[in-house]
């Protein structure tokens, strides 16, 4: 089955690190993503992950994958005000011709001075 | 600007009723997808169309149904409009339509049924 779980809010202050963690249950997923939803808009993508992969990084941004446990985390290293948004993780069960991503709950992260 | 465009954007309608949602892709993308954010399910998949053909589908309900043009844009239509079918409703599209296919959303249509 397909579950994606996320704590619902986490605040930090700017210039620390934020730790956002999700856990998955579909072994067969293939792909997992962030996304960053600021109020009022749609999602943006922010960085992905392969299933094969352990860490990524990408400037401020790193994300760790523990498959065993299903667990993905993403790391927002120097946290500013204009992070503050909602983060979603989604997993992505694809094959050659059909995909879709199922997504988490969301965690609001809230950014203080 | 992600490239995919939605209209409209807020919609306000009566239960019963039906409406029509429309996307058009990212120039170049073939693939089409329909997402449900409300705040009692999140952020749902609800069907997922490739070069006007539908390639998969969530839980969407009986009562919408979508389908894509041959100029690619797609439409989401809900019918028999229920109050718990307010919610936002985001298209994405890509450039494939599996694989990791980076797929890039709308700024969503908002609906309310009063």
């Amino acid at each position: 089955g397909e579950d994606v779980e996320q704590s619902l809010f986490l605040s930090v202050r700017e210039g620390d690190s934020s730790v956002i963690n999700c856990t998955y249950t579909d072994s067969s997923s293939t792909y997992l993503y962030w996304y960053k939803q600021e109020p009022g808009a749609g999602l943006q993508l922010l960085t992905y992950i392969f299933s094969n992969m352990d860490m990524k990084q990408d400037q401020r941004l790193t994300v760790l994958l523990n498959k065993k446990d299903k667990h993905l985390s993403l790391r927002i290293a120097d946290t500013q005000t204009g992070d503050s948004a909602i983060y979603f993780c989604a997993e992505s069960i694809s094959t050659g011709t059909a995909s879709k991503l199922t997504f988490g709950t969301g965690t609001r992260l809230q950014v203080t001075l | 600007d992600s490239g995919v465009t939605q209209t409209p954007k807020h919609l306000i309608t009566a239960t019963g009723q039906r409406v029509t949602l429309r996307c058009s892709p990212r120039s170049g993308d073939l693939s089409v997808y329909w997402y449900q954010q409300s705040l009692d399910q999140g952020l749902q998949f609800l069907i997922q169309y490739y070069n006007g053909e539908e390639r998969a589908k969530g839980n969407i309900l009986e009562r919408f149904s979508a389908q894509q043009f041959p100029d690619l844009h797609s439409e989401l239509n809900l019918s028999s409009l229920e109050l718990g079918d307010s919610a936002l409703y985001f298209c994405a599209s890509s450039a494939l339509a599996g694989g990791h296919n980076e797929q890039f959303f709308g700024p969503g249509t908002r609906l309310t049924v009063l």
